[in-house]
């Protein structure tokens, strides 16, 4: 099964400055990505998804991501961060391998926590 | 518009005790899906339904059991709680599988086995 690595377990930038939170998965066949929010006390959110139709993925709140083949990465980067973005980031990846083929077969990362400074 | 709804939002169990951890969905998705998160560790799949009428064993399915009771409800029970089941418990669902549509999380059930 493949594997999702998000370097960096917490991130704090200062509002209005770039974000950059990584993702690095594993497979040599370019898998279905996707990017989650989840702020306190709540549920996942989808940000955005890769399914190949771009390279460069744009999702809600101003965020996007850039599948990357030869680096096997799918960063997710904001240009300007807002207190309202800390939350915590997830990266998953799709696999039909995982339990059941094409169902229930998200991996998700261990996530990225980002804290914004005013 | 509710989405995924989980009862209850907290819970504290002492070790042997069981309960059943309840999800409704209202969006007439076909697959349903039971993930506990544990800090540092992401979230892990336990249980999934592809279907009303099926269910299958993700990653870490041993202490639980579910149940498809209709399309719209997919209830999670402990059988016999333990502290390692000390987790946040999300129950998710999509319209026809992960691989091709995003998952709708409903907001956590903090349980605690003491």
């Amino acid at each position: 099964a493949q594997s999702v690595t998000q370097l960096g377990s917490h991130v704090s930038v200062s509002e209005g400055a770039l974000v950059l939170l990584r993702c690095n998965y594993s497979s040599s066949v370019p898998p279905y990505l996707f990017w989650y929010v989840q702020y306190p006390n709540q549920g996942l959110q989808l940000l955005l998804k890769y399914t190949s139709a771009a390279t460069l993925v744009k999702g809600i709140n101003g965020f996007e991501a850039e599948f990357k083949k030869s680096e096997t990465s799918f960063h997710l980067t904001k240009p300007s961060a807002h207190m309202s973005d800390a939350a915590e980031y997830f990266c998953a990846v799709s696999d039909p391998s995982y339990y059941g083929g094409s169902q229930g077969n998200l991996i998700f990362g261990k996530g990225t926590k980002l804290s914004v400074k005013p | 518009n509710a989405g995924v709804t989980q009862t209850p939002k907290f819970q504290v169990l002492k070790t042997g005790q069981s309960m059943t951890l309840q999800c409704a969905q209202d969006m007439n998705h076909n697959s349903m899906y039971w993930y506990r998160q544990d800090p540092g560790m992401g979230l892990r799949l336990i249980y999934y339904s592809a279907s009303e009428g099926t269910t299958d064993k993700g990653e870490v399915p041993n202490g639980y059991n579910v149940s498809r009771l209709n399309k719209r409800e997919f209830s999670l029970r402990l059988e016999s709680a333990a502290p390692s089941q000390t987790s946040v418990y999300f129950c998710a669902s999509s319209a026809i599988g992960s691989y091709n549509s995003p998952l709708h999380f409903g907001n956590g059930t903090r349980l605690t086995v003491t």
